[in-house]
C-alpha cells in the first residue's frame, strides 16, 4: 500500500469547515483513498472513499486532486461531536483483494466550542 | 445494517490467567474477521487476519501462541490472550469483511479494553 502522511493535530471552530489534508504521493493508479475516524475510545468509522472523482455523502466530501498526490477531507459544518483521530489510508479496490486496512497515526482533530 | 459487536466491552484480569475476546458480525456474514490492538495515543496495529475455517494469518512480531485466534463461522471469531502481562493492557478492536459486499468495506466493532493486574 502507498504510504500517507497528514498532519498530526488540527482545530476547527464549531460550526466551521473542517479541511483534513493527506499527501499520497505514491499512490498507484489501482488505489483508492479511504478516510476512516475513531472517536475516542471507540472503534474505528468509515467516512468515505474515492478514486478519482470528489465524493460526498451525508458525512463528508472527498476532494481528490487531479494527480491524485493528495486529497482533503471535508467536514462541512464541524460539530464537537466531530472531534476525532482521522485517518487517510490508499490501498487497492477491496473487491479484488483480500487486502487490510493498515493505519498510520492520523489527524487528530479538534473542534472548539 | 453491518454492525460488529465485541464482548466483553471491558475486562480486567489477573497476571497469568487467560482472556477470550469475541467479535461478531451481527446482521451479515463476514469472509474474513481482522484483529488490531491499540496502545494509549498511538493508531490502531493490524495483529492477525483471520478466516473462516482457516488458520489465522498474523502480522509480523505477533505471537500466535500468545495470541488464539479462532474463526469458527462466518459471523464470530475470538481472540485469547494466554497468559496474559501487563503488558498485554491494551484496547483491542475487531473489523469484519462483508460476504458479497462489492467494496469488501470493513466494519469495526467497539473495542475491548483489557486491563492486566
Amino acid at each position: 500500500d502507498a504510504k500517507t502522511t497528514q498532519p498530526t493535530s488540527m482545530d476547527c471552530a464549531e460550526g466551521r469547515a473542517a479541511n483534513l489534508p493527506c499527501n499520497h504521493s505514491t499512490i498507484s493508479g489501482n488505489e483508492y483513498v479511504y478516510w476512516y475516524r475513531q472517536i475516542h475510545s471507540q472503534g474505528p468509522q468509515y467516512i468515505i472513499h474515492g478514486l478519482k472523482n470528489n465524493e460526498t455523502n451525508e458525512m463528508a466530501s472527498l476532494i481528490i486532486t487531479e494527480d491524485r498526490k493528495s486529497s482533503t477531507l471535508i467536514l462541512p459544518h464541524a460539530t464537537l461531536r466531530d472531534t476525532a483521530v482521522y485517518y487517510c489510508i490508499v490501498r487497492v479496490d477491496m473487491k479484488t483483494s483480500y487486502d487490510k486496512v493498515i493505519f498510520g497515526p492520523g489527524t487528530s482533530l479538534s473542534v472548539i466550542p | 445494517g453491518a454492525v460488529v459487536s465485541q464482548h466483553p466491552s471491558r475486562v480486567i484480569c489477573k497476571s497469568g490467567t487467560s482472556v477470550k475476546i469475541e467479535c461478531r458480525s451481527l446482521d451479515f456474514q463476514a469472509t474474513t474477521m481482522f484483529w488490531y490492538r491499540q496502545f494509549p495515543k498511538k493508531s490502531l496495529m493490524l495483529m492477525a487476519t483471520s478466516n473462516e475455517g482457516s488458520k489465522a494469518t498474523y502480522e509480523q512480531g505477533v505471537e500466535k501462541d500468545k495470541f488464539l485466534i479462532n474463526h469458527a463461522s462466518l459471523t464470530l471469531s475470538t481472540l485469547t490472550v494466554t497468559s496474559a502481562h501487563p503488558e498485554d493492557s491494551s484496547f483491542y478492536i475487531c473489523s469484519a469483511r462483508k460476504l458479497g459486499d462489492y467494496h469488501n468495506e470493513q466494519f469495526f466493532g467497539p473495542g475491548t479494553r483489557l486491563t492486566v493486574l
